[in-house]
């Protein structure tokens, strides 16, 4: 059975950069029918995508971001990481890391979330 | 980028109710639309692919619906677990974009 667990700090200053782990057991991210992503939810709001990376290292953003993230890839250790530049109140959220299917779509596992809160 | 807009932002029903949550994007994207149910406290968890496949697991009483710019997620007779917030995700082309989300309440 695929888990992820993410991995990082809960409490970020303001204009920090954001560092995140997400390790994947039970499956490989050097899978090519699958992409490896990241999505975010503020309190009480709705869900808002980050990026996704192949097992190729290509990866992909969401533009709203405006080039702050950076997704990557360790295969050594079957895990891969987010981070999120410039911290400000706004960038606090639950954080998941999920698997997104190539060819059927769709983020069908999910880790269970960290909770990232700015404040100096 | 594509724009998704999801309709009604909450919906009260009762158990046995049948509810129906749609979903439109700004510009066709063929079928390439999931479907999410969220718990409070819990990660989403996917329910629908391809705009009306059934994930593995998934009961029956959920089905989707739609193609081109207009989906539907239907729930057949709602159940008391079913009481969660439904969002849509647009799955075409990055960037990948979610709809706002409905929440489903009991009435």
């Amino acid at each position: 059975q695929l888990q992820l667990q993410e991995s990082g700090p809960g409490l970020v200053k303001p204009s920090e950069t954001l560092s995140l782990t997400c390790i994947v057991s039970g499956g490989s991210i050097s899978s090519k029918t699958h992409y490896w992503g990241w999505i975010r939810q503020p309190p009480g709001k709705g869900l808002e995508w980050i990026g996704n990376i192949y097992y190729t290292g290509s990866a992909y953003y969401n533009p709203s971001l405006k080039s702050r993230a950076t997704i990557s890839l360790d295969t050594s250790k079957n895990q891969f990481s987010l981070k999120l530049s410039s911290m400000t109140a706004a960038d606090t959220a639950v954080y998941y890391c999920a698997r997104d299917r190539k060819v059927e779509t769709g983020f069908d596992y999910w880790g269970q979330g960290i909770l990232v809160t700015v404040s100096s | 980028d594509i724009q998704m807009t999801q309709s009604p932002s909450s919906v009260s029903a009762s158990v046995g109710d049948r509810v129906t949550i749609t979903c439109r994007a700004s510009q066709s994207i063929s079928s390439w639309l999931a479907w999410y149910q969220q718990k409070p406290g819990e990660a989403p968890k996917l329910l629908i692919y391809a705009a009306s496949s059934l994930q593995s697991g998934v009961p029956s009483r959920f089905s989707g619906s739609g193609s081109g710019t207009t989906f539907t997620l239907t729930i057949s007779s709602l159940q008391p677990e079913d009481f969660a917030t439904y969002y849509c995700q647009l799955a075409n082309s990055f960037p990948w974009t979610f709809g706002q989300g409905t929440k489903v309440e009991i009435k």
